[in-house]
């Protein structure tokens, strides 16, 4: 699988936009993007993937660069509830299982601080 | 909906021991998998299991064994474990391919190995 590379840490101010970089300059055109977040002591959590267009979602939005080579996770109005640590993972649409092949392999991500 | 439930949540282990962490889903998922996350590390995947019967060795599936004889559950086992496994284990599963779909985790299970 290409690899990410993310900022090891961001801070925001609350209700303020946070946007989150990640580049992926090696992925290919069966990538998919896929976005989760830790928040402290608990389980990774879902919030957004794409391929090639924009998406929005409830919980976020997914920007993706014209070249596919970087992307960015935009929290509209961050709140404290926000400060987690953000991995962004690409994945092969055509990758089966076996071995490390059917995870999705989370790095060190970003981790995000929320100040009131 | 209670998603994805692991117990125990905690556990205190002395080498040698065995222990089982079970995983269970009521979202009637085809695919479930085992990570292990410890600092510094990220996820590394245990095993996984592609539906009722099945199961496969992920990345670091050496101490583990693992069983899928009930579509919702997922079985982690050690059967002598070692200070070595001392670790957050989290659950997940996801109704499609982990490529497309989304993964749902549980919220972990910390297990100290003294």
């Amino acid at each position: 699988d290409a690899k990410t590379t993310q900022p090891n840490s961001m801070e925001s101010n609350e209700e303020e936009p946070v946007h989150l970089p990640c580049n992926h300059s090696t992925i290919s055109g069966t990538d998919y993007i896929h976005w989760y977040r830790q928040l402290p002591s608990q389980g990774p959590e879902y919030v957004i993937h794409g391929l090639t267009s924009n998406v929005n979602n409830r919980m976020a939005s997914l920007a993706i660069a014209e070249d596919r080579k970087s992307s960015t996770l935009i929290l509209h109005r961050a709140t404290l509830r926000d400060a987690a640590v953000y991995y962004c993972i690409l994945r092969d649409v055509n990758a089966g299982y076996g071995g490390s092949q059917g995870n999705l392999i989370f790095g060190k991500g970003t981790k995000l601080s929320v100040k009131p | 909906n209670a998603g994805v439930t692991q117990t125990p949540k905690f556990r205190v282990l002395k080498t040698g021991q065995s222990m089982t962490l079970l995983c269970a889903q009521d979202m009637n998922h085809e695919y479930m998998y085992w990570y292990r996350q410890d600092p510094g590390m990220g996820l590394r995947l245990i095993h996984y299991s592609v539906g009722e019967g099945t199961t496969a060795k992920g990345e670091v599936p050496d101490g583990y064994n693992v069983s899928r004889l009930k579509k919702q559950n997922f079985l982690l086992g050690l059967e002598s474990a070692a200070p070595s496994q001392t670790s957050v284990y989290f659950c997940a599963s996801s109704s499609d391919r982990v490529n497309t779909g989304e993964l749902f985790f549980g919220e972990g299970s910390r297990l100290t190995v003294l």
